[in-house]
């Protein structure tokens, strides 16, 4: 079974800076999928960086950056140039290829940006 | 709006009675996926259907929840005798089949109070 670990309840980062929420995976499978999500408090869940186990660089989009270190099952997300608009709930979560595609979500971060 | 649409976004019950949530996914998504989120956790896999086949279920999901997906479209979960333990943040979401990135498209959820 996958497992995925969020350490951080809560972060505090000053807008405009880089802030680094962490997230490690455990899973047996080679083959695997790992994604954040934002959760504001709207509630719904959006999609923000994939990376995939065979991945040879780390994924970019835009501001946000997925370190892999596969070797260390770790998949931390790297937020640059903070925006008080980046204040919510960040989620990592694990899809193995193998059998059905559902997500495995680990319990979160809470990010507060301030001015 | 194109996005994955729940209705009601809120319900309150009473202890006993039976709810009943809709989820209409994004049109060409074959996918579709119910999660419960409770406060301070990530949401939780309750299950997942490819067109109107419900192919997995998770052991979260009682025999007191049932969940449809008729002619592949619009899904609906429903859960009888509610009990307080319910009370949770009920998200659906939708993706494509095929190889892809597996990026889950989620509703802004259905959040249910159990007095």
């Amino acid at each position: 079974a996958q497992k995925i670990t969020q350490t951080q309840p809560g972060m505090f980062v000053q807008e405009k800076e880089a802030v680094t929420l962490d997230c490690t995976y455990d899973t047996s499978d080679p083959s695997y999928g790992l994604f954040w999500y934002k959760q504001p408090s709207s509630g719904e869940m959006i999609f923000l960086i994939y990376q995939g186990s065979y991945d040879q660089q780390n994924a970019t989009e835009g501001r946000y950056s997925l370190n892999f270190q596969k070797a260390r099952k770790s998949a931390n997300l790297v937020i640059s140039a903070s925006q008080l608009g980046d204040s919510a709930m960040y989620f990592c979560a694990m899809r193995l290829n193998s059998g059905y595609s559902t997500l495995t979500f680990g319990k979160g971060t809470m990010l507060l940006v301030s001015p | 709006d194109t996005g994955v649409s729940q209705n009601p976004r809120h319900k309150i019950t009473k202890r006993g009675q039976n709810v009943t949530f809709r989820c209409d996914p994004i049109s060409e998504h074959n996918r579709l996926y119910w999660y419960r989120q409770t406060l301070g956790q990530g949401p939780e896999f309750l299950t997942y259907f490819q067109n109107e086949a419900q192919l997995e279920k998770s052991r979260l999901l009682s025999d007191r929840f049932s969940a449809e997906r008729p002619k592949g479209s619009f899904s609906t979960l429903e859960i009888q005798r509610t009990e307080q333990g319910d009370s949770a943040m009920y998200l659906c979401a939708s993706s494509l089949g095929g190889p892809y990135t597996g990026e889950l498209f989620f509703g802004e959820g259905s959040r249910l109070t159990v007095l």
